[in-house]
C-alpha cells in the first residue's frame, strides 16, 4: 500500500533552516510527483512546491520563492523539503503528499515545525 | 495567486445534504478541470474524497458529488452522516501551482 512517513517534529529559532524528510513507499517512485502543503494552526491548506521525482524539475509558490527548495533522492525514494530564514509564521503542520496529476492522493502524517525563540 | 473563496461553514442535520461552494477565477477552477476536494477530520491529515471534478477514488462513498459551473466548484453531501463533521477544502490547478479554498467547516446538528 502506498505509504509516506516524514521525519519528526522540529523545535526552530527564528533565522534558522529547516528540512523534512518524506520516504515513499508502495508504488513506483518516479511514476508521480511529491507536493508540499503546510497548514499553520488554526488555518487552511497552502500549496508550497512540488518536485518531479522522475526528472527532479520543481515548480514553487510565489510566496515561497527564493525561501524553499525541495529536492528528491531516488535512491532511498525520499523527498526534501528545505525552508530558510525561519520566522515565526512559519509555524505550521508541514505535510507532503502524492501529487497525481495535480490531486493529492496519499498524504504523509504531517510534521510539526514550531519556530520560537 | 489567492486562496480559492468557501463559505466559512455549513451545517445540516442527520441524512440531510449540504452543498460547499468553492469561487475562484478563470486562471484556476474556470480554466482547469483538475479540481479536488479534501476532507480533514482534526488533528489528521486530509484525505481525498474527490478529484477531476467529479470523480470518487475507490472507497470514497457516492453520497459525496462534485460539479463545476464556470469559475465555481461544488462539493455536494447527501445524506449526511456524524462522521462528516469535518473541515473541508477545494483545490484547483492554475497553470502551474496549485491553490486550495479557505476551507469549510461542516456541523452535524
Amino acid at each position: 500500500q502506498v505509504q509516506l512517513v516524514q521525519s519528526g517534529p522540529e523545535v526552530k529559532k527564528p533565522g534558522a533552516s529547516l528540512k523534512v524528510s518524506c520516504k515513499a513507499s508502495g508504488y513506483t517512485f518516479t511514476s508521480n510527483g511529491i507536493s508540499w502543503v503546510r497548514q499553520a494552526p488554526g488555518e487552511g491548506l497552502q500549496w508550497m512546491g512540488w518536485i518531479s521525482t522522475h526528472k527532479g524539475n520543481t515548480n514553487y509558490a510565489q510566496k515561497f520563492l527564493g525561501r524553499v527548495t525541495v529536492t528528491k533522492d531516488t535512491s532511498t525514494r525520499t523527498v526534501y523539503m528545505e525552508l530558510r530564514s525561519l520566522r515565526s509564521d512559519d509555524t505550521a503542520v508541514y505535510y507532503c503528499a502524492r501529487d497525481r496529476h495535480y490531486t493529492f492522493d496519499f498524504w504523509g502524517q504531517g510534521t510539526l515545525v514550531t519556530v520560537a525563540s | 495567486q489567492s486562496a480559492l473563496t468557501q463559505p466559512r461553514s455549513v451545517s445540516g442535520s442527520p441524512g440531510q445534504s449540504v452543498a460547499i461552494s468553492c469561487t475562484g477565477t478563470s486562471s484556476d477552477i474556470g480554466g482547469y478541470d483538475y479540481i479536488s476536494w479534501y476532507q480533514q477530520h482534526p488533528g489528521k491529515a486530509p484525505k481525498l474524497i474527490i478529484f477531476d471534478v467529479n470523480e470518487r477514488p475507490s472507497g470514497v462513498p457516492d453520497r459525496f458529488s462534485g460539479s463545476k459551473s464556470g469559475n465555481t466548484a461544488s462539493l455536494t453531501i447527501s445524506g449526511l452522516q456524524a462522521d462528516d463533521e469535518a473541515d473541508y477544502y477545494c483545490c484547483s490547478y492554475a497553470g502551474s501551482p496549485r491553490v486550495f479554498g479557505t476551507g469549510t467547516r461542516v456541523t452535524v446538528l
